[in-house]
C-alpha cells in the first residue's frame, strides 16, 4: 500500500510553453499531498502544500501564478509550471500523506519525481 | 520557521562497519522525525521514523535515536553493505500546517569493499 506516481517522468519543453505534472495515489486517499524541488545533488524543497477540495499553501518565496496546483480529487494533485523558463529546470516530485495506512499519520510517501528540461 | 542541519555531508566507510549520521533542529514544536534513502534519479524512500514520545526505535541494521532536549536526532547503520550507498536525508515535522517536511541537507554515503 501507500504507493505514489508522477506522470510524466521526464518531459523537455520549449521556453514560454507550460508543463503539466500530475501525482497520483494509487492505493489510498490523500487529502494532502505536498510538491517539492529538487536540484542535483541537494536537498528537497517544500514548494507547497496542496489540499484536496481548497487553495493550495505555498512556500515563502515560490510565485503561486507559476506554479500552479489543483487538488481536484482525492486521489490527484497536479502542479502546472507556467510559461516555463531554463531555470525552472528541475526534479520536480510530489508526495501524499496517508493517514489510515500502517505507517504513522505524518508519514509522507513519495512519486518517481519528473524531470523537467526547458530549452 | 524549522531549519534542520545535517552531517556530515558525505560519509565513507568500509563494508561490515557503522555508518551514524546526525541531525539537528530548532523548532521544539517539532514531533516527527523520518529519514530518508534516495538512490540517483530515484524516489526518496522512508527507512525508519520516530516520533517526538520515544527516545529510540530500531528496524534490523537500523536505528534512530532522538534527544529532544538537545533536539537532536541520529541514525545508525550497522553492518554496512555496499547497496546501503545512497544519500540519506533527514527530516522534521510539526503539528498542524499538513505536517509539512522540512529536510536536512543529505549525506552522501558510499560503502567501499
Amino acid at each position: 500500500g501507500a504507493v505514489v506516481s508522477q506522470h510524466p517522468s521526464r518531459v523537455i519543453c520549449k521556453s514560454g510553453t507550460s508543463v503539466k505534472i500530475e501525482c497520483r495515489s494509487l492505493d489510498f486517499q490523500a487529502t494532502t499531498m505536498f510538491w517539492y524541488r529538487q536540484f542535483p545533488k541537494k536537498s528537497l524543497m517544500l514548494m507547497a502544500t496542496s489540499n484536496e477540495g481548497s487553495k493550495a499553501t505555498y512556500e515563502q518565496g515560490v510565485e503561486k501564478d507559476k506554479f500552479l496546483i489543483n487538488h481536484a480529487s482525492l486521489t490527484l494533485s497536479t502542479l502546472t509550471v507556467t510559461s516555463a523558463h531554463p531555470e525552472d529546470s528541475s526534479f520536480y516530485i510530489c508526495s501524499a500523506r496517508n493517514p489510515s495506512g500502517r505507517g504513522t499519520q505524518e508519514t509522507q510517501y513519495f512519486g518517481p519525481g519528473t524531470r523537467l528540461l526547458v530549452l | 520557521g524549522e531549519n534542520v542541519e545535517q552531517h556530515p555531508s558525505t560519509l565513507s566507510v568500509q563494508e561490515g562497519d557503522s555508518a551514524v549520521i546526525k541531525c539537528t533542529y530548532s523548532d521544539s514544536a517539532s514531533n516527527y522525525f523520518p529519514w530518508y534513502k534516495q538512490e540517483l534519479g530515484k524516489r526518496p524512500q522512508l527507512i525508519i521514523d520516530i516520533r517526538s514520545n520515544v527516545g529510540e526505535k530500531k528496524d534490523q541494521r537500523i536505528a534512530v535515536t532522538l534527544n529532544k532536549t538537545a533536539k537532536h536526532f541520529s541514525l545508525h547503520i550497522t553492518e554496512t553493505q555496499p547497496e546501503d550507498s545512497a544519500v540519506y536525508f533527514c527530516a522534521a515535522s510539526q503539528p498542524g500546517g499538513g505536517n509539512k517536511l522540512t529536510f536536512g541537507t543529505g549525506t552522501q554515503l558510499k560503502v567501499e569493499l
